[in-house]
């Protein structure tokens, strides 16, 4: 099983660039989150859906815009990339309710420089 | 303001020691779990806890949640080179428990043969 798919892995930008970070799983998930990782601060929340169709925003949504279209799919958006946008970022997904028997599946990140 | 609090924020032991660390926080979780994470890839979760008090065994660690369900621990006996890696706690919040999960900082473990 491939699981959470992240594409690109690396990722270069000049500041005010756009660029859709690509995430797709194929476990049937419900649930897709984004996080972004810098060091000393853990992962913080992004962005996440419950469903096709349905968004929320995270803990750090600003800069950044998502969509959830099909059940498979969830594309992050930057609309002008900013130096403080520089991080690592993992897209995530689970079943709707968090328990013992439903992890959260992580990507294996994509790494942004914004410079 | 971190929700949860990690500490400590990095160890280095040599092989054989024990080690612990903590996660706590001033808000109540309905559940708890533990991640392990190595450079270049995602986060793979260890365990998940549930039940204030609760105490859980994975080979070498042991994982236990508060009475109050507001911090957790992991212990690590007879550390090895292949436990290396960043140990992350996150909490769920909230009987709904749409996955919406808050990380702490994190512990990077480096264990020396």
């Amino acid at each position: 099983n491939a699981g959470v798919t992240q594409t690109p892995k690396f990722q270069v930008l000049k500041t005010g660039q756009s660029m859709t970070l690509q995430c797709a799983q194929d476990m049937n998930h419900e649930y897709m989150s984004w996080y972004r990782q810098d060091p000393g601060m853990g992962l913080r929340l992004i962005h996440y859906s419950v469903g096709a169709g349905i968004t929320d925003q995270g803990e750090v949504p600003n800069g950044y815009n998502v969509s959830r279209s099909t059940t498979e799919d969830f594309p992050l958006r930057l609309l002008s990339a900013a130096p403080s946008q520089t991080s690592v970022y993992f897209c995530a997904s689970s079943t709707y309710r968090v328990t013992r028997n439903s992890p959260l599946h992580f990507g294996n990140g994509t790494r942004l420089t914004v410079t | 303001t971190q929700l949860l609090e990690q500490s400590p924020q990095f160890l280095s032991i040599q092989e054989g020691e024990n080690l612990t660390v903590y996660c706590n926080s001033s808000s109540v979780f309905s559940s708890l779990q533990w991640y392990r994470q190595e450079p270049g890839e995602g986060p793979v979760l260890l365990v998940t806890v549930v039940t204030g008090g609760e105490v859980k065994k994975l080979k070498r660690l042991t994982f236990q949640f508060g009475d109050a369900r507001k911090d957790s621990s992991l212990h690590i006996t007879a550390a090895q080179p292949g436990d290396t890696g960043l140990y992350l706690c996150a909490g769920a919040r909230g009987s709904s428990n749409t996955g919406k999960l808050i990380f702490g900082q994190g512990t990077t473990l480096q264990v020396k043969p």
